[in-house]
């Protein structure tokens, strides 16, 4: 299957700084990317859709000056958590879909967990 | 609305023994995909099976099986003679065929003890 790697693993920041987060298609172009949130026990939340060239989509309830959601090229997209608080320590998710009816499977990456001191 | 509904929070077997995962969705669309996606402690997505809504086939796959049944609305998910190495958190997705987005039930977190 296609392989999708998400940059870092983990991280931990200072309440107020900014963290980045990549996730990268190796071995195909992707041109809708997720981006998802994961509390602790809890089911993966969608936060945006990323596309390629054009402004992500947010989901209701989703600040999109808080996550900025960046998809410069068919096999990157960032995810920059600003301002970062305690309450925005979570686990993210990105997924790629190569597009089309066809390609119905969704890759993941390996996650990025944040913790904010 | 669409939804995707993991009654189950947690389960908890010995090893060799069967295990089955519920799952039961909602939609009104006529044509969607089904997904189970294994999450295991380290945290990335295991893709484990994608079923088409007009293919009702049952599937197994080793000591996997899936049962979809449209009629019930449920495409739930068997282990047989479980092992340690199951234990791990199962998703069951939901994906329309005009979006790409996926709609994930709330989990069930599978315990296999030796």
């Amino acid at each position: 299957g296609a392989v999708v790697s998400q940059h870092p693993s983990w991280v931990i920041c200072k309440s107020g700084t900014s963290v980045k987060i990549e996730c990268r298609s190796l071995d195909f172009q992707a041109t809708t990317m997720f981006w998802y949130r994961q509390f602790p026990k809890q089911s993966l939340m969608l936060m945006a859709t990323s596309n390629e060239g054009s402004k992500a989509t947010y989901e209701q309830g989703v600040e999109k000056d808080k996550f900025l959601i960046n998809h410069a090229s068919l096999t990157l997209s960032t995810l920059t958590v600003t301002s970062a608080h305690p309450e925005d320590s979570s686990f993210y998710i990105c997924s790629a879909h190569m597009g089309g009816p066809m390609n119905t499977e969704a890759f993941f990456g390996q996650g990025t967990r944040l913790t904010v001191v | 609305a669409q939804k995707v509904t993991q009654a189950q929070t947690e389960i908890s077997v010995v090893e060799k023994e069967d295990v089955t995962l519920d799952c039961v969705y909602e939609t009104r669309d006529t044509t969607y995909y089904l997904f189970w996606y294994k999450q295991p402690p380290s945290g990335e997505l295991v893709f484990l099976i994608r079923r088409n809504s007009f293919d009702e086939q049952n599937e197994i796959s080793g000591r996997y099986s899936w049962n979809f049944q449209k009629s019930t609305s449920s495409f739930n998910f068997t282990i047989t003679a479980s092992q340690v190495v199951d234990s791990a958190v199962y998703f069951c997705a939901l994906r329309s065929y005009n979006t790409d987005k996926l709609i994930f039930g709330t989990g069930t977190r599978l315990q296999v003890f030796p």
